[in-house]
C-alpha cells in the first residue's frame, strides 16, 4: 500500500531534550516535506526536499533540522525543543515538480507532539 | 509567509443545505489545489486548478479557479455530515518547490 510513514504518533517531551521525528514514504517520490499545524494558522511549511541530500527552508525552520540521505527517509529532528514547539507535525511527499497536473501531496498521519 | 487568505474561517451548515468558501491571494497564482482534513485525520488532496477560469466538479464539491487566478472558491451542494471537516487551499510558487496553505475553512454540519 502507498502510503507516508511518521513516527511516532504521539510524543511528550521536557524542553531541551533533543528528538527525532521519522517520516518513510514508499512511493519513490523525490519530493519530502514537514509541515506543522496550529489552531488558526493552517499548515505552516517547516522544511522541504526535492532530492536525496538536496533540502531548503520553508516558512518557519527555526529550531529544526531535516536530513535527506536516503529518498525514502527524511527525519525531522529538534536539538533543543521548546515549548512553543508543540504541535500537530506532518510529512508529506509528492512526485518531483507540484507544477504537473494533480501532482499532489501524500501526507502522513502525523506526530502530536508536546514540549513540558 | 502565508499569502493565500480562506474565509470563512467556519463554516456552520445545516445539512441539506449549499456553502460556500473562498481562498484569495495577494499575488498572481501559479496553481491552487484543495485539500480536506477529518477531525483527527490528514489532510487529503481532493483537487488541483490550473487554468484561469477553470471550473472541475466531484459530485457535490464544485471548484472554481479564478479569471485573474488571484482566488478560487469551493462550493458544497446538500451538504452532509460526510462533509465535516476542514477544508485547506494551498497554492503552488512558480519554484514549483513550495506549497503554501491557507488556515483553512472547518465545516461542521447539524443534523
Amino acid at each position: 500500500e502507498a502510503q507516508v510513514t511518521q513516527n511516532p504518533r504521539y510524543l511528550i517531551t521536557v524542553t531541551g531534550k533533543k528528538l527525532t521525528v521519522t517520516c518513510s514514504q514508499n512511493m519513490n517520490h523525490e519530493y519530502m516535506s514537514w509541515y506543522r499545524q496550529d489552531p488558526g494558522l493552517g499548515l505552516r511549511q517547516i522544511y522541504y526536499s526535492m532530492n536525496v541530500e538536496v533540502t531548503d527552508k520553508g516558512d518557519v525552520p527555526e529550531g529544526y533540522k531535516v536530513s535527506r540521505k536516503e529518498k525514502r527517509n527524511f527525519p525531522l529532528i529538534l536539538e533543543s525543543p521548546s515549548p512553543n514547539q508543540t504541535s500537530l507535525y506532518f510529512c508529506a511527499s509528492s512526485l518531483w515538480s507540484l507544477s504537473r497536473t494533480n501532482e499532489k501531496l501524500f501526507f502522513g498521519s502525523g506526530t502530536q507532539l508536546s514540549v513540558l | 509567509g502565508q499569502q493565500v487568505m480562506q474565509i470563512p474561517q467556519y463554516q456552520h451548515v445545516q445539512e441539506g443545505e449549499d456553502f460556500t468558501t473562498y481562498c484569495n491571494s495577494s499575488t498572481t497564482l501559479s496553481n491552487i489545489q484543495w485539500y480536506k482534513q477529518r477531525p483527527g485525520g490528514h489532510p487529503v488532496f481532493l483537487i488541483q486548478l490550473v487554468k484561469s477560469g477553470e471550473v472541475k466538479k466531484q459530485k457535490r464539491l464544485t471548484f472554481q479557479f479564478g479569471e485573474a487566478k488571484k482566488n478560487s472558491s469551493l462550493h458544497i451542494t446538500a451538504t452532509q455530515t460526510t462533509d465535516v471537516g476542514t477544508y485547506f487551499c494551498a497554492e503552488l510558487f512558480s519554484n514549483d518547490y513550495k506549497l503554501s496553505f491557507g488556515a483553512g475553512t472547518t465545516v461542521t454540519v447539524r443534523a
